[in-house]
């Protein structure tokens, strides 16, 4: 399968714990992205790549959350000290810059965290 | 403002109907781009859909058809002959320029179940 992984596909933690979800996008696709969902709600975006370019964070990006791709490859997203508003889906998206409107994002299944 | 408004909480629809989903939006941005995904209880968004705002005629794919009002600042989503499969959430998006580049924005989404 050439999707989108993500891994894991489910994470528990106790309040206070770090950690830290892959991104594995498409191999052609040049850009990556980050999104929070919440219950009942649609993706927010977090932050995406470009190679390895971080080209925007959102302030939903608190400064416990970082993101990193160091190679231009695999993405990945690190939550420090987490709080029990933490508690969401992380989806991972990856996308062929085609520079406008049209760029289609093609998204992985996501890794739901539950903090404790 | 809700830039994506998708009023339909849930929806229920009898197997082979077909069912609209609607989705209103807001830009005063004269080049933008709708999507619409599907998200199964398994998490992962599924691509279904786009429409480009200069797209003269409204976009097709296999049982997805989107009725684009362009006045109306409508996107509504048509499922043909609905299976037992198509129970999930649905989500329109645009993609619109902002500050920096461009920026897709995600509706709350409508669940859609399908009776056999």
């Amino acid at each position: 399968d050439t999707g989108v992984s993500q891994n894991p596909r489910h994470k528990i933690t106790k309040r206070g714990q770090n950690v830290t979800f892959r991104c594995d996008p498409i191999s052609e696709h040049n850009r990556l992205y980050w999104y929070r969902q919440t219950l009942g709600q649609g993706p927010e975006f977090l932050t995406y790549f470009q190679n390895e370019a971080q080209l925007e964070k959102s302030r939903l990006l608190s400064d416990r959350f970082s993101a990193e791709r160091p190679k231009g490859s695999f993405s990945t997203l690190e939550i420090q000290r987490t709080e029990q508003g933490d508690s969401a889906m992380y989806l991972c998206a990856s996308s062929l810059n085609s520079g406008g409107v049209s760029e289609t994002q093609y998204f992985g299944p996501g890794t739901r965290l539950l903090v404790l | 403002a809700q830039k994506i408004t998708q009023t339909q909480p849930g929806m229920f629809v009898q197997e082979k109907e077909a069912v609209t989903l609607d989705c209103t939006y807001d830009t005063s941005d004269p080049s933008y781009g709708l999507f619409w995904y599907k998200q199964p209880s398994s998490g992962e968004m599924i691509f279904l859909i786009y429409q480009g705002s200069y797209d003269q005629q409204n976009a097709t794919e296999g049982r997805y058809s989107l009725n684009f009002q362009k006045a109306r600042k409508s996107a509504n989503l048509v499922i043909s002959a609905s299976q037992l499969g198509d129970s999930a959430m649905y989500f329109c998006a645009m993609r619109e320029r902002n500050t920096g580049g461009f920026k897709t924005i995600f509706g709350a989404g409508t669940r859609l179940f399908v009776k056999a």
